[in-house]
């Protein structure tokens, strides 16, 4: 079945870059997201970007894409306390209507 | 932008009794809405897809006749917990997809429910 895998922690100093990396198994996927979590919150839409694209960039965001290695990362320049949170990667299952596979998630910290 | 409300935020209650969690699309026809729960420190494992004007959908699993699901409307669904015990607190989120098939789903702000 779908697997999508993150590693579970990032520490980042304020002002560094913050690469999140994840990788997926269904080569199917049309669609990938990037969510943001903060505690005790739901999800927020970082970005997305879809499978025929293998960059995608918004404002201090920067989304790569892998499709040969099923490999995307999120990479959140300029990172600001802010920017602690939880952020998962999901996949798209089953065209426009299907359901998200996510991730576990990864609890970045930015230290001042 | 796409809202997606959820009510109660917050809920605690006797084991035993039933909680219902509404999931609203405020600005937006939703055909197709999305039940995950998301246990502490873990992902959302998707429990059900809920359609309007059919039956949802249960992943493998979940006890449809404990989580009972109820898409009366575009903008509306329902998520009850029957009989709730202590092992079905955790946190419940919903999210909806646009009628017009966009690329994303809209999560809502997520149901804490505590069974004591």
């Amino acid at each position: 079945g779908e697997d999508v895998e993150q590693s579970l922690f990032l520490s980042v100093r304020e002002g560094d870059s913050s690469v999140i990396n994840c990788t997926y198994t269904d080569s199917s996927s049309t669609y990938l997201y990037w969510y943001k979590q903060e505690p005790g919150a739901g999800l927020q839409l970082l970005t997305y970007i879809f499978s025929n694209m293998d960059m995608k960039q918004d404002q201090r965001l920067t989304v790569l894409l892998n499709k040969k290695d099923k490999h995307l990362s999120l990479r959140i320049a300029d990172t600001q306390t802010g920017d602690s949170a939880i952020y998962f990667c999901a996949e798209r299952n089953g065209g426009s209507q299907g359901n998200l596979i996510f991730g576990k998630g990864t609890k970045l910290s930015v230290k001042p | 932008g796409a809202v997606v409300s959820q009510h109660p935020s917050r809920v605690i209650c006797k084991s035993g009794t039933s909680v219902k969690i509404e999931c609203r699309s405020l600005d937006f026809q939703a055909t197709t809405m999305f039940w995950y729960r998301q246990f502490p420190k873990q992902s959302l494992m998707l429990m059900a897809t809920s359609n309007e004007g059919s039956k949802a959908t249960y992943e493998q699993g979940v006890e449809k006749d404990k989580f009972l699901i109820n898409h009366a409307s575009l903008t509306l669904s329902t998520l009850t917990v029957t009989s709730a015990h202590p092992e079905d607190s955790s946190f419940y989120i919903c999210s909806a997809n646009p009628w017009r098939g966009v690329e994303t789903q809209y999560f809502g702000p997520g149901t804490r429910l505590l069974v004591l």
